[in-house]
């Protein structure tokens, strides 16, 4: 079965602080995307990753194709940041289209 | 601004009733993604157009349809509505054809409200 898992679900943190949000899938896929979702329901995206790593910013993103992992990490995280992230997937397999994890809930207090 | 937008942003209407929503993509996109995202559900694909014709097919109802017309824009077309169909949904646009290589740009969204 196609599957995407997140972890952690909610994510709390001081001003100042480096974070890290996993995503996990579970066969082989072409492409992943992080995306924000902003406390007002909007979307952005994020990055589009097959392999490596892709920085913007203060935000990094890293895929490692072998174990089916990739994380978003926040360098000097700020209250700004405080959104839900969500990482999505395209499988190899399966009809041409995204298929979302359940999102991380980042809160960083001042 | 993501470029892509959609009309109306809120929608509040009775069970049976029918209702279009509306997405306008970002100029020079080819690709229109249908998007809904309830509480329980999280975000899940509906369908896709490229460039007028259906590309993509995703866990979009019977209930449901979807067009785009040769301008790009693209109208979601609800019917017979449950109290379940209560979600948010979203248009995105892309260049090219599929999930692949394209950033997707999401639109506001539309707030769909059942009573």
């Amino acid at each position: 079965k196609n599957e995407v898992e997140q972890s952690p679900q909610n994510l709390t943190a001081q001003e100042g602080e480096f974070i890290t949000i996993n995503c996990s899938y579970s066969v082989g896929i072409s492409a992943l995307h992080w995306l924000q979702q902003h406390p007002g329901g909007g979307i952005v995206s994020l990055f589009m990753l097959s392999s490596g790593k892709k920085k913007h910013g203060r935000l990094i993103a890293t895929i490692n194709i072998q174990e089916k992992h990739s994380s978003l990490h926040i360098t000097a995280s700020h209250p700004r940041d405080s959104a839900v992230y969500i990482c999505a997937v395209r499988f190899w397999q399966g009809a041409q289209k995204l298929v979302f994890g359940q999102g991380t809930r980042l809160t960083i207090n001042p | 601004d993501s470029g892509v937008t959609q009309t109306p942003k809120h929608l509040i209407t009775a069970t049976g009733q029918r209702v279009t929503l509306r997405c306008s993509p970002r100029s020079g996109d080819l690709s229109v993604y249908w998007y809904q995202q309830s509480l329980d559900q999280g975000l899940q694909f509906l369908i896709q157009y490229y460039n007028g014709e259906e590309r993509a097919k995703g866990n979009i109802l019977e209930r449901f349809s979807a067009q785009q017309f040769p301008d790009l824009h693209s109208e979601l077309n609800l019917s017979s509505l449950e109290l379940g169909d209560s979600a948010l949904y979203f248009c995105a646009s892309s260049v090219g054809p599929g999930p692949n290589t394209d950033t997707q740009y999401f639109g506001p969204g539309t707030r769909l409200t059942v009573l």
